[in-house]
Formats: C-alpha cells, structure tokens, sequence
C-alpha cells in the first residue's frame, strides 16, 4: 500500500515565525509532489507544485524535495493568522497497473497566533 | 480562478433514494475528478474521466456511478444512498491529469 504520512499536528507557530510542515512518502517511483491548503469548509487549493530535487520558492512558500530521502517539505516565511489552514501533501506515482494515481496525506493542522 | 462549480451545494436525503450531483467547468479540462472528504480519512477518489465516455474508478467506488457525456460535466450518482455516504464531496479538474487540481466548493450530502 503507498502511503504518504504527515504529522496532524496541530501545529501551532507565532506570527512572523517560519511555519515548517514535513510529508513523507513511501513509493520510490513518485515523480510530482503538491502542498494544497484547505481552510475549514473549504475546498483545497493548490499552493505549490514541486518535481526535482531540491527548493522551489514562491513568494513566502519554499517547497522543499529529497527524494532519497523520499520527504517533501512545505515552510511558510512570516507566518500570518491567515495562513492557519489544513496542509495537505499529495504525491502523484504509479499504480499496478502503471496508470498515474494522486495519494494524499490526512493533512497537518497548522495554526499562526497573534 | 478555475471555472467549476458543483451542485447542490448541499442535500440531505433519505437511505434509499437516488441522489444525483453535478460537476461542471468552464475550463476545457480533459481529466475530472469525484473526491469524498470524511474525517480520519482524508481525500479519497470515488472516479474519475480523462476525457468524454472515459472513466475510471478510484479507491471507493462501491455504490457510485459517473457519466461524462459533455467534456464540462460531469455527473456522480447514487443509487440508492446509505447512511455510509454521507459525506462531502469534491469534484475537481485538471489539464494533464499530474496533479496539478481545481477544486470545486464541493457539496455536503447527509443522508437520513
């Protein structure tokens, strides 16, 4: 069974703090890597797509990948009350029947306080 | 923001009877995706199309069925709900199918 694994948290940070939110993924094979956000009764909402190695920065998102060590990272700079959000980590690999499948995290909780 | 909308929005029904929801974008996409939402359980895929008369089942398909005969809808049917399908339900698209989702707001679907 391919899973990815967050941490629920919550994970509570000050505002202006960095937030640090960590998914690890178990198949080798997975090639695309995504942080959605979902605020409560919301829909999610994709924030940031990653695809090799290494760091990938928008704005104050910075996505993090090591597929050697098969975890993908999501850090929030200047943490602000709005960015308290469900964070979900998606990894896109191959089926048994090598048709791409999206598998998704439970998501982590993540709360910025005033 | 992606063109998708979903509806109802939300529907409460009793065990038994059909219930029918409607996914439809305004994006062109090829792939469209149901999703359902339960706590302790996260996003799970009931089916999904890669193009017009194509689907697919996803991981909990049992007791659902899709049509997609217009690329900009796509609809999801119950037969005959069960109290095990209350949830809420995402529809979601994609241009290639890697990943990259739009959500819809999604319909939250009780059942009696």
């Amino acid at each position: 069974q391919k899973e990815v694994e967050q941490n629920s948290g919550p994970l509570s940070v000050p505002e202006g703090a960095i937030a640090s939110l960590n998914c690890t993924y178990s198949d080798r094979g997975s090639q695309s890597f995504f942080w959605y956000r979902q605020y409560s009764g919301k829909s999610p909402e994709l924030i940031m797509s990653i695809y090799s190695n290494g760091d990938k920065e928008d704005g104050r998102f910075t996505a993090q990948l090591n597929k050697a060590s098969q975890y993908v990272s999501l850090l929030i700079r200047d943490s602000q009350p709005s960015d308290s959000a469900t964070y979900l980590c998606a990894v896109n690999t191959l089926n048994a029947g090598n048709n791409r499948k999206l598998i998704w995290g439970l998501g982590t909780s993540l709360a910025v306080n005033p | 923001d992606a063109g998708i909308t979903q509806s109802p929005r939300h529907k409460v029904t009793e065990t038994g009877t059909p219930v029918t929801l409607r996914c439809h974008q305004t994006e062109n996409h090829r792939y469209m995706y149901w999703y359902r939402q339960d706590p302790g359980h996260g996003l799970r895929l009931i089916h999904y199309s890669y193009g017009v008369k194509d689907t697919d089942k996803g991981e909990v398909s049992d007791g659902y069925s899709v049509s997609r005969s217009k690329t900009e809808d796509f609809l999801l049917t119950l037969e005959s709900a069960t109290s095990s399908q209350t949830s809420v339900y995402f529809c979601a698209i994609s241009a290639l199918g890697r990943g990259e989702l739009f959500f819809g707001e999604g319909s939250r679907l009780t059942v009696l």
